[in-house]
């Protein structure tokens, strides 16, 4: 069965730095996709970055960036230039091409002033 | 662009009454997906359909149903609720030909007292 860790329940980053929070998942596929997903207070999911595990070259969304290994099942979020807008609960989450993703437990992040 | 829908956005029931939660997927999206998530916990699939039938089941209580209708929208229907039911709970939909791309709702918070 397909799991996904986040090892990390609680991380926090000064403003205008940079944070680096963890994922790794267990899985007997070739082909699936993992995701980073913000949860701010509102409780909405927001789809932050994605990552085709076919794909070698790590995906980047403005200041968010991950580092995918796939042979190590490693997929972490580096979140540059944190802003307080970036305090939320992070949740890494994978798909296979079922209907169903499974995210982590999440890490809160909180961003210093 | 046109999101996910849900309703209502904040239920209060009694034990032992029942639910009736409602999606409205993206115009053109065939898959809708329902996912809970307890209170600091990270959300689970509960069941998902495409075209009306159901395509795939997770930890679903037996006291919950679900259906989807052929303009798409969805509906979970939850009776004898209990107080571990409350739950945010999502909606979200894609194609069926991208379940890799899923699109959430804003969730619908159940508390039941």
């Amino acid at each position: 069965a397909q799991t996904v860790t986040q090892s990390q329940p609680e991380m926090s980053v000064q403003e205008a730095e940079t944070v680096t929070l963890s994922c790794t998942y267990d899985t007997s596929e070739s082909d699936y996709y993992l995701f980073w997903y913000k949860q701010p207070p509102s409780r909405q999911m927001i789809l932050v970055i994605r990552q085709e595990a076919y794909k070698q070259q790590n995906a980047t969304e403005n200041r968010f960036s991950v580092n995918f290994q796939k042979a190590a099942k490693s997929f972490s979020l580096k979140i540059s230039d944190s802003q307080l807008g970036d305090a939320a609960m992070y949740f890494c989450a994978y798909n296979s091409g079922t209907y169903k993703y499974i995210f982590g437990t999440g890490t809160r992040l909180k961003v210093l002033a | 662009a046109a999101g996910v829908i849900q309703s209502p956005r904040h239920l209060i029931k009694e034990k032992r009454e029942t639910a009736t939660l409602k999606c409205y997927p993206i115009p053109r999206h065939d898959t809708v997906y329902w996912y809970q998530q307890g209170p600091g916990q990270d959300p689970q699939f509960l069941i998902s359909f495409y075209e009306k039938m159901q395509s795939d089941k997770g930890s679903i209580p037996d006291r919950f149903s679900a259906q989807q209708f052929s303009d798409y929208h969805s509906e979970l229907n939850m009776s004898s609720l209990e107080l571990g039911d409350s739950a945010l709970y999502f909606c979200a939909s894609s194609l069926r030909s991208n379940v890799y791309e899923q699109y959430f709702g804003p969730g619908t918070r159940l508390t039941v007292t």
